[in-house]
């Protein structure tokens, strides 16, 4: 079965610090790779996706992800977090370029004064 | 923007009732989702339906039902709620898998 794997289930970081969020899928098969974040209470959005082309791959508020086809890692980064950044961030995998996705179990940052 | 709206955000109900869980998109996709999200465990699929009357088991099928007589709507049903089923509820829709699933705002669900 294919999973997806996120290393790390919280992460703490302090406001305007660099993050890094870490994603790996198991799949030796052509792949679709998402993020989403949740907001408390609320459900998830779109943070950003990679389809094909370049591998570093610009989402909405100023977070960026880069694919590795070797090491099948898919990690979002940000160069400076803000408070509003507090959430919970979801890697997922459509496989074969299916609408069935597998979701990572997430990885709650929490971003501090 | 396609605008996934599930119809209670909060709901308590009481052991042993039938519990309709109503989502309705707007933007006519073919594929739609229930999940249940509960702390430590993310998203588990319970049903999903590519197209009107048709209906797949996912992973937590068990103490579930799903209804999709038209295509914007896709209804979870509880046959019978227990307490084991108090978890926030998320529905989903897609056109294809390039596009990335709409999430609704989600309903969490107490069953005392």
């Amino acid at each position: 079965a294919q999973s997806v794997t996120q290393l790390d289930s919280q992460v703490p970081v302090f406001e305007e610090a660099p993050v890094e969020l870490r994603c790996n899928y198991s799949s030796s098969v052509s792949v679709y790779l998402f993020w989403y974040v949740q907001y408390p209470n609320q459900g998830l959005q779109l943070l950003l996706k990679y389809l094909s082309g370049s591998t570093l791959v610009k989402g909405i508020n100023g977070f960026e992800a880069e694919f590795n086809k070797s090491q099948t890692s898919f990690h979002l980064r940000k160069p400076s977090v803000h408070i509003s950044d507090t959430a919970e961030y979801f890697c997922a995998v459509s496989i074969n370029y299916g609408q069935n996705f597998v979701f990572g179990p997430g990885t709650r940052l929490s971003v501090l004064p | 923007d396609v605008k996934v709206t599930q119809s209670s955000r909060y709901l308590v109900k009481r052991t042993g009732e039938k519990v309709f869980l109503e989502c309705v998109q707007d933007m006519d996709h073919e594929n739609m989702f229930w999940y249940r999200q509960d702390p430590g465990l993310g998203l588990r699929l319970i049903y999903f339906s590519y197209d009107v009357k048709m209906k797949e088991k996912g992973d937590i099928p068990e103490g579930y039902s799903v209804s999709r007589e038209k295509k914007e709507r896709f209804s979870l049903i509880l046959e019978s709620a227990s307490t084991n089923q108090t978890s926030m509820y998320l529905c989903a829709s897609t056109s294809g898998g390039e596009y990335g699933y709409t999430f609704g705002s989600g309903t969490r669900l107490t069953v005392v």
